[in-house]
């Protein structure tokens, strides 16, 4: 059964880095079958998707976040990590570390999620 | 970057009764769109892909069509533990989220 975990602080001060891990058991972030996700949901809000690695070492992100991100992965661990920089009150959200899949003109959708991880931005 | 547009915001049915959710994109997503089911305080849960296959373990009455721009999933008879926020995505080079169709009594 694969799982994925989230985890990082929960309270982070304006202008500083948000820093979050994502560990993955039951599954490798290098088998080449997935997108690696982070994907956020402001409190009361909808979802809005961060950023992706594939095995291959491609990356892509929210073009409204990109100047502030940066993804990285550490295969010997089986993680995959978010860095947010200069972060604001508007970062405030639950942070969640996903899965999907696009294969042979067939998208499986996102078919696991972490738990997701609540993140403040505050003073 | 593409839009998705739900409606109605918000549905207010009786269990037994039929939710019909609508998704529109603001250009072609192909079948590459899914839909979620949220409860308060969980993550998201995978209901439809590739527009209109149940995923694992997702009854029956769930069900999802369309191709393109507009799509739509069907609830035919609600349970009490169907009521919940709803959410289309589609996957194109990025990924995007609509913004929500909740079901309620």
């Amino acid at each position: 059964q694969v799982q994925l975990q989230e985890s990082g602080p929960g309270l982070v001060k304006p202008s500083q880095t948000l820093s979050l891990i994502c560990t993955v058991s039951g599954d490798s972030i290098t088998n080449g079958l997935y997108y690696w996700n982070w994907i956020r949901q402001h409190p009361e809000k909808g979802l809005e998707w961060i950023a992706y690695f594939f095995h291959s070492g491609n990356t892509y992100y929210n073009p409204s976040l990109k100047s502030r991100l940066t993804i990285s992965i550490d295969p010997s661990k089986n993680q995959f990590s978010l860095n947010l920089r200069s972060v604001t009150a508007a970062d405030t959200a639950v942070y969640y570390c996903a899965r999907d899949r696009l294969r042979s003109a067939v998208y499986f959708g996102i078919d696991v999620w972490g738990q997701g991880t609540t993140v403040t931005v505050s003073s | 970057d593409i839009v998705l547009t739900q409606s109605p915001a918000t549905l207010s049915l009786s269990p037994g009764e039929r939710a019909t959710l609508s998704c529109r994109a603001s250009q072609s997503v192909s079948t590459y769109l899914a839909w979620y089911q949220q409860k308060p305080g969980q993550a998201p849960r995978l209901l439809i892909y590739d527009a209109s296959k149940r995923a694992t373990g997702i009854p029956a009455r769930f069900s999802g069509s369309g191709s393109g721009t507009d799509f739509t999933l069907t609830i035919s008879g609600l349970e009490p533990e169907d009521f919940a926020v709803y959410y289309c995505q589609q996957r194109g080079t990025s990924l995007t989220f609509g913004g929500g169709s909740k079901v309620e009594i």
